[in-house]
This record gives structure tokens, C-alpha cells and sequence, in this order.
């Protein structure tokens, strides 16, 4: 089966900086692309960023709103996939789930870990 | 970015009824459409990709169609597990961008 776990959230001031992290398991960690989606309070999807597998070059690709501040990496030997947040702002106050990807569309979803940017 | 608009962004309807969502791109992207469900509280679900593909355990109920600009999500008779919110999103190009979500309510 299958299973993300998200953690790392929680209460930051603007400017800090925040690491999630996302645990996986069920599945060929080191074969799969990661994505990061977060879902502000009341508000729809937002896609934030992914991670290719190594075997693909390993690189990441961003969302404008967050590129320059966010970094998402990933460990093969833990199965984690991270999403270092700095420079955080009010607007980046979200539900941050990571997902697996299949055919490009997100297939297996975390439960989500929630980030509040607040003074 | 390629943008994706829904209609309606709310619909109110009863079980057993035949449901249409749409999605428009604001440019081609051939067939690369994802459809997810997402229910108060929960993560999202994917049920379709390719546009058309039934995600695995899906209920039959649920169909995709379209290419190009414009698709459509159709639930064939609406269930009461079925009222949520629904997202198109588009897996043409970077960034990834989701539609603003239609929900679907009991009426």
C-alpha cells in the first residue's frame, strides 16, 4: 500500500523558513517524479513544485510565486522527498500535501501538513 | 503559464442526476488532463488522466472527455458520495496549473 506522510509544518514568522518533509513507502521510491501542491485555507489547488528521479537528472521545477525562496530535494536511501521554504510569506499560509505522480497527474496524495506564516 | 477556467464553479444538483463539468485551457494541450475530486477534509483524489483514462478503483460513473482546449468531466448518476469539489488540471507544461475548482452540492 502506498503511503506519503507528510510533516514539518506549523506556525513561522514571515521571513523564516520552514523544512517539510514526506515519507513514502508501498512503492519504488527512487523510480517515481514527487510534486509538491498546497491549498491555502478555503481556497483551490496550487501546484508548488517536483522533483525528477535521479535516473532523469534529478532536477526540480518551481511555481513562480515560490521560486528563489522553496527548494524541493529528496533522499533515496530514506525514501523522503524535503520542501525547504525560506523567506516565507503570509500568502505561502497553506495545507502542503506531496503526492506521487503518474502520467504526470498526481495519483497517491498525503494527508497534507499545514504551514502558517504569522507574526 | 497555460490557464484553466471551469463551469460552472458551483452546480447544485440531486442524486442520480447526469453531471457535466468543463475545463478550458487558454491554449492547446492535447490530451495531458487530469481530473481529481476532493471531499471537505480529505486529500485529493485522482479519477482521470490522459484526459479520458479511468484511474484504477474509480467508479465507471465517472467519464472524461475532450482534447485540445476543452474537456469535460461526466458523472453519469450522481452518488451521494460524489458531492465535492472537482479539479481539472493540465500536465502539458510547467508550472502545473490546476482549474479554480467546481463544486458540487446537493440541491
Amino acid at each position: 500500500e502506498v503511503q506519503l506522510v507528510e510533516s514539518g509544518g506549523g506556525l513561522v514568522e514571515p521571513g523564516g523558513s520552514l523544512r517539510l518533509s514526506c515519507a513514502a513507502s508501498g512503492f519504488t521510491f527512487s523510480d517515481a517524479y514527487m510534486t509538491w501542491v498546497r491549498q491555502a485555507p478555503g481556497k483551490g489547488l496550487e501546484w508548488v513544485g517536483h522533483i525528477k528521479r535521479k535516473r532523469d537528472d534529478g532536477t526540480a521545477g518551481y511555481a513562480a510565486p515560490v521560486k528563489g525562496r522553496f527548494t524541493i530535494s529528496r533522499d533515496d536511501s530514506e525514501n523522503t522527498v524535503y520542501l525547504q521554504m525560506n523567506s516565507l510569506k503570509t500568502e505561502d499560509t497553506a495545507l502542503y500535501y506531496c503526492t506521487t505522480q503518474k502520467d504526470g497527474a498526481s495519483n497517491y496524495w498525503g494527508q497534507g501538513t499545514l504551514v502558517t506564516v504569522s507574526s | 503559464d497555460i490557464q484553466l477556467t471551469q463551469s460552472p464553479s458551483f452546480l447544485s444538483a440531486s442524486v442520480g442526476d447526469r453531471v457535466t463539468i468543463s475545463c478550458r485551457a487558454s491554449q492547446g494541450i492535447s490530451s495531458y488532463l487530469a481530473w481529481y475530486q476532493q471531499n471537505p477534509g480529505k486529500a485529493p483524489k485522482l479519477l482521470i488522466y490522459a484526459a479520458s483514462t479511468l484511474q484504477s478503483g474509480v467508479p465507471s460513473r465517472f467519464s472524461g472527455s475532450g482534447s485540445g482546449t476543452e474537456f469535460t468531466l461526466t458523472i453519469s448518476s450522481l452518488q451521494p458520495e460524489d458531492f465535492a469539489t472537482y479539479y481539472c488540471q493540465q500536465l502539458n507544461s510547467y508550472p502545473r496549473t490546476f482549474g479554480q475548482g467546481t463544486k458540487v452540492e446537493i440541491k
